[in-house]
This record gives C-alpha cells, structure tokens and sequence, in this order.
C-alpha cells in the first residue's frame, strides 16, 4: 500500500521564479493538506483541500496557491519565491473528518 | 497564531533510560494532542496522540500524559534505544477531527549506546 508520494524531491529555483509540487495521497485518503517545514522548525500549516475545495487556510499570503484533482491528488503553487520561501514542504493525506495524517517524505525547496 | 511551546530543544539520554518531552498549549480548544517522530530525509510520522478525556494513554514503549488544567502534556519513552534517536514534535488541533495541526518547535532526541 503505498504512502503520501510527492515529487520532486528537491528542487532549486531563483527569486521571483514560480514554482509547483506536487502529491498523491495514500490510498483510501480523500484529503490533503501542506504544510511548509523552515530548517530546524516544525511544519507550519498552509492550506487543506477536500472535494477539489480549499477548506482550511494558514498565515500564508496568496503567493501559496493549490489545487486538488478528483483523482485526489494535489498541487502547491507558488509565485514570486522569496529566499524565505526556502524549506521542506510536507503533503499530508487523511480522511476527512478523521484524526491522523500521514506525510509525505517532502520536497526541499532551495530558493536562490 | 495560536502556540504550543516544547521543551527541550535538544536531548541526550542513555541506552535503557527515559525521554521526557514536555509540551504547553494556550487554546483551550484544543482538543487533540498528536505526537510525530521524524527521521532525517523523512516526513513526521504518527506515534500516540491522546484527547483530553483521558489523563494517560500508553502504547509500547510510549507513553503521553497529559494534564488538562495545566495545559500541558508530555511524551515519556521508555527504555530509549539508539533507533530511537530522532526529532520528535508534539502538536494540537482545535476540536473538528482532522483540521489543521499546529506544532511545537521540535525536540532533537540522542540515545547514546
């Protein structure tokens, strides 16, 4: 049964480039949500998809941006990368209404 | 943003001893207290996680505890091994079953052999 698979799983881009990641969510999981994790700090939460829908928002301004196909699948976009938006960011996939996410292994994001 | 405070930053702990971890939130609504361990290169992965209609909640090795007045909970490991050296994070979330997770800062676990 596989897991939370996201790709790529690094990735260098230069400021003011865009950038998207992307996530498949374990079988049987119907939502997803992102997560931004700076070095040496725990995962900030960005935004939650469910039924294609951005149901829950972080402290994040809209240059994080997303997606989720029906497939259940999602992207994260983001525009104007700053060094700041430097990080590992998580996809975590769960049931809807249930506790308990599972997160992927990442995408490190260098912003140069 | 609402927080939740973990201490300490960074641990050493002998082959066989126990690991403390302490955590302290400010929104009294949460209502779910999750734990995740994460390796290098890798994701947070659940270990226990606990509500707060209970005071205790132990699996194997670990086990959380957790004091609703204080507005406080920890994680104790047991008997540490090396395989247990990691970063481990606790979190919570408001009283809706899987909405966001707000996390501590991280604590670095070393179980030295």
């Amino acid at each position: 049964d596989a897991g939370v698979t996201q790709s790529p799983t690094h990735l260098i881009k230069t400021r003011g480039q865009q950038v998207t990641l992307r996530c498949s969510p374990k079988s049987g999981h119907d939502t997803v949500s992102w997560y931004q994790q700076a070095l040496g700090q725990g995962p900030q939460f960005i935004f939650q998809y469910y039924e294609e829908e951005e149901r829950q928002r972080g402290n994040f301004p809209d240059r994080f941006s997303g997606h989720q196909f029906p497939n259940y699948s999602s992207e994260l976009n983001v525009n104007a990368l700053l060094l700041g938006d430097s990080a590992l960011y998580l996809c975590a996939s769960s049931l809807q209404g249930r506790d308990g996410y599972t997160f992927g292994s990442g995408t490190r994001l260098t912003v140069v | 943003q609402q927080q939740v405070k973990q201490s300490p930053q960074s641990l050493i702990v002998q082959k066989g001893g126990i690991s403390i971890i302490n955590c302290a939130y400010e929104n009294t609504a949460f209502d779910y207290f999750p734990w995740y361990q994460q390796f290098p290169g890798k994701g947070p992965a659940l270990l226990i996680a606990i509500r707060p209609d209970v005071s205790e909640k132990k699996e194997g090795r670990f086990t959380i505890s957790f004091n609703k007045s204080a507005k406080q909970f920890s994680l104790h490991i047991m008997d540490s091994q090396p395989g247990d050296s990691a970063t481990y994070f606790c979190a919570a979330s408001p009283n809706q079953a899987g909405t966001a997770l707000i996390f501590g800062k991280g604590t670095t676990l070393s179980v030295s052999s």
